[in-house]
């Protein structure tokens, strides 16, 4: 069973546009929401995290958008560059550490120059 | 961040054959340490937990026979797939970490090609 399901599969932005991805969870016990940046042939590295007492965190061009209530959160790209193109995995762990993590399915983005 | 290495970055073996990968922090002394799996435009599974100096915690589905782990030191921690077979094939990425405090940091994976 997916606990984390994340949405679109793939998302096409023009640069400098935004790009949007979606995640939803169905486990309450989960404590801990990162996002991840894979690009091909590399392991994923930690962009940006928030918990469940915050509605929303922002560093840099990304921020985050939390609904607990929901059980959903987003990644919001702001000003999307070539470089950004990579695929994009959410995750949610109830260790506080996120070290036992379950995925989502990720997000091909392709940022057109 | 933290700096997570694996070995090797891409291995190629004969069905039948095992083949180690090592997971090693370079720069912190990592309690625990976790190995994924990630098929082609998938997702990463996680497969299991190691702490230093016990047994690893498997998850569910996942042959510990098959997939040795060994977390003998603070630095290093090893998967041994052990008779590989085509459906192996995968990319294989650890995590490890300081503590339950601390993040989890990614190495940036293994290729395994079963031939």
């Amino acid at each position: 069973q997916q606990q984390v399901k994340q949405s679109p599969q793939s998302l096409i932005v023009q640069k400098g546009g935004i790009s949007i991805i979606n995640c939803a969870y169905e486990n309450t016990a989960f404590d801990y929401f990162p996002w991840y940046q894979q690009f091909p042939g590399k392991g994923p590295a930690l962009l940006i995290a928030i918990r469940p007492d915050v509605s929303e965190k922002k560093e840099g061009r990304f921020t985050i958008s939390f609904n607990k209530s929901a059980k959903q959160f987003s990644l919001h790209i702001m000003d999307s560059q070539p470089g950004d193109s990579a695929t994009y995995f959410c995750a949610a762990s109830w260790e506080t550490s996120g070290s036992r993590l379950t995925f989502g399915e990720g997000t091909q983005l392709t940022v057109n120059p | 961040g933290a700096v997570v290495s694996q070995h090797p970055s891409r291995v190629i073996c004969k069905s039948g054959t095992s083949v180690k990968i090592e997971c090693r922090s370079l720069d912190f002394q990592a309690t625990t340490m976790f190995w994924y799996r990630q098929f082609p435009k998938q997702s990463l599974m996680l497969m299991a937990t190691s702490n230093e100096g016990s047994k690893a915690t498997y998850e569910q589905g996942v042959e510990k026979d098959k997939f040795l782990i060994n977390h003998a030191s603070l630095t290093l921690s090893t998967l041994t797939v052990t008779s590989a077979h085509p459906e192996d094939s995968s990319f294989y990425i650890c995590s490890a970490r300081l503590n339950r405090d601390t993040e989890a940091f990614f190495g940036q994976g293994t290729r395994l090609t079963v031939v």
